[in-house]
């Protein structure tokens, strides 16, 4: 099994809301990822857990907040976004840390922020 | 620098015919290298994988690629293309030094019949 679950799929907010992205795995691997996808682009790294501890956080705002309570959990919360930030938010997970780690990605939450 | 380059931002091929696409890194490590597809509005799918070993690699869904060093190289194949590998394919590229990995900047396969 290589799935990678995220909740919710599609998710509307205000500028000043706070909502939070879940991500779920259960294939044991130790190492979950947050990616920014916008249209026609790759996915830019946002951050990497290893051990559940961040071990990357390639400057990315402060609004958006990660968290990984257990090794299959990986939470992404939102606070005081801005429209430029909607895009589709991927999860991945690897066994290791990349890049020997081959990511398995969920299928995304689209975000719109209005 | 390190740098991932897909040549192709768009390709058209007719339903049945073969397909390459192309990837070429930038890398003084042997690197790690992957194919990814994205179906509209989708994640990504793990497409096929090389590490080491034989240089050419079988995937799912009917794809190989082949790893040239000499030409920095891991393109993707398919000798049939159907309708519905319609999608975006991204190569992927690691190494261990300074553990980096990148994205290429995607190529986008549209299929006519």
């Amino acid at each position: 099994d290589t799935e990678v679950t995220q909740t919710p799929k599609h998710l509307v907010m205000g500028m000043t809301n706070k909502k939070s992205l879940k991500c779920e795995q259960h294939m044991g691997h130790r190492a979950m990822y947050w990616y920014k996808q916008k249209a026609k682009k790759p996915p830019e790294l946002m951050f990497v857990y290893s051990y559940e501890k961040l071990s990357i956080n390639e400057s990315v705002p402060s609004r958006f907040s990660p968290e990984c309570p257990n090794s299959s959990l990986l939470n992404l919360h939102l606070h005081a976004l801005q429209p430029e930030d909607s895009a589709l938010y991927l999860c991945a997970s690897s066994q290791e840390r990349q890049p020997r780690g081959t990511q398995y990605f969920g299928p995304g939450t689209r975000l719109l922020v209005l | 620098a390190q740098s991932v380059t897909q040549p192709d931002i768009h390709i058209t091929v007719s339903e049945g015919a073969s397909l390459e696409l192309r990837c070429n890194y930038s890398y003084g490590a042997t690197p790690y290298l992957f194919w990814y597809v994205q179906s509209p509005g989708q994640g990504l799918q793990l497409l096929l994988k090389y590490f080491s070993g034989d240089t050419l690699v079988q995937g799912i869904k009917g794809f190989e690629a082949e790893f040239k060093r000499s030409q920095s190289s891991f393109n993707l194949r398919k000798p049939s293309v159907h309708w519905s590998d319609a999608a975006e394919y991204f190569c992927a590229v690691g190494a261990d030094t300074g553990n980096q990995f990148y994205f290429g900047t995607g190529t986008s396969l549209t299929v006519i019949p």
